[in-house]
């Protein structure tokens, strides 16, 4: 069956030191992957969504400078929380699709002390 | 860009109980989803209903596309029920990603 995984499940980084995290499609081609981040008590806000031979588009509030994303192939994305403060923690989440309803992994939870 | 709104905010129930859960969005959307999400928890996709009237288990989703609107029904509610549920929408066609509504928070007490 088609699933989406995600890595790690939970991370604990230094506060102003980065995080990478990655979205492996497994059983289907991932021609798109959204990220989101919800942070405590709020809902999933969308970072970028990333499709294969677009420009990666990245929602207001968020920049390539601060999540840098990779989409290298078909099967694979990771992004990048750089220089991680406070205000990043909480439940990060891809969503690949192939025009399809998007599949969600279980997201990768970061904490930031 | 695509607006979701959910109602209501938080939801609290006798076991047993029914639920109704409603999701109001913007713009014309060709995917509609219904997640579930435990406390402290990961997603799980529930239902997925762009229009009409879908059944899985106690769960019921009817979507009318043109008012724009998506209820969830969750019939004779149970503990394992509580947690908060989300829907989201997105224009397959034009390549958007989901937008998520802000949720439901149920709680059903014994």
């Amino acid at each position: 069956g088609a699933l989406v995984y995600q890595y790690p499940r939970r991370t604990i980084c230094k506060s102003g030191t980065s995080m990478r995290m990655e979205c492996q499609a497994v059983g289907f081609q991932a021609t798109s992957v959204a990220w989101y981040r919800q942070s405590p008590q709020k809902t999933f806000e969308l970072i970028a969504l990333s499709t294969v031979n677009s420009a990666i588009k990245y929602e207001q509030n968020f920049t390539q400078e601060k999540f840098p994303i990779s989409h290298p192939n078909l099967s694979f994305s990771s992004m990048t929380v750089l220089n991680a403060y406070l205000e990043d923690r909480g439940l990060y989440l891809c969503g690949a699709s192939d025009n399809q309803a998007p599949l969600f992994g279980e997201g990768t939870r970061l904490s930031v002390l | 860009g695509q607006q979701v709104q959910q109602s209501p905010s938080s939801l609290v129930l006798q076991e047993g109980e029914n639920a109704e859960l409603q999701c109001n969005f913007s713009s014309t959307a060709t995917q509609l989803q219904w997640f579930y999400q435990s406390p402290g928890g990961s997603l799980v996709s529930l239902l997925s209903n762009p229009s009409g009237t879908k059944h899985t288990g106690r769960l019921t989703s009817t979507t009318v596309t043109k008012e724009r609107r998506s209820s969830l029904h969750i019939s004779s509610s149970q503990t394992t029920d509580s947690g908060t549920y989300l829907c989201a929408i997105d224009r397959r066609n034009n390549n958007n990603a989901p937008r998520f509504g802000a949720g439901t928070k149920l709680t059903v007490k014994p």
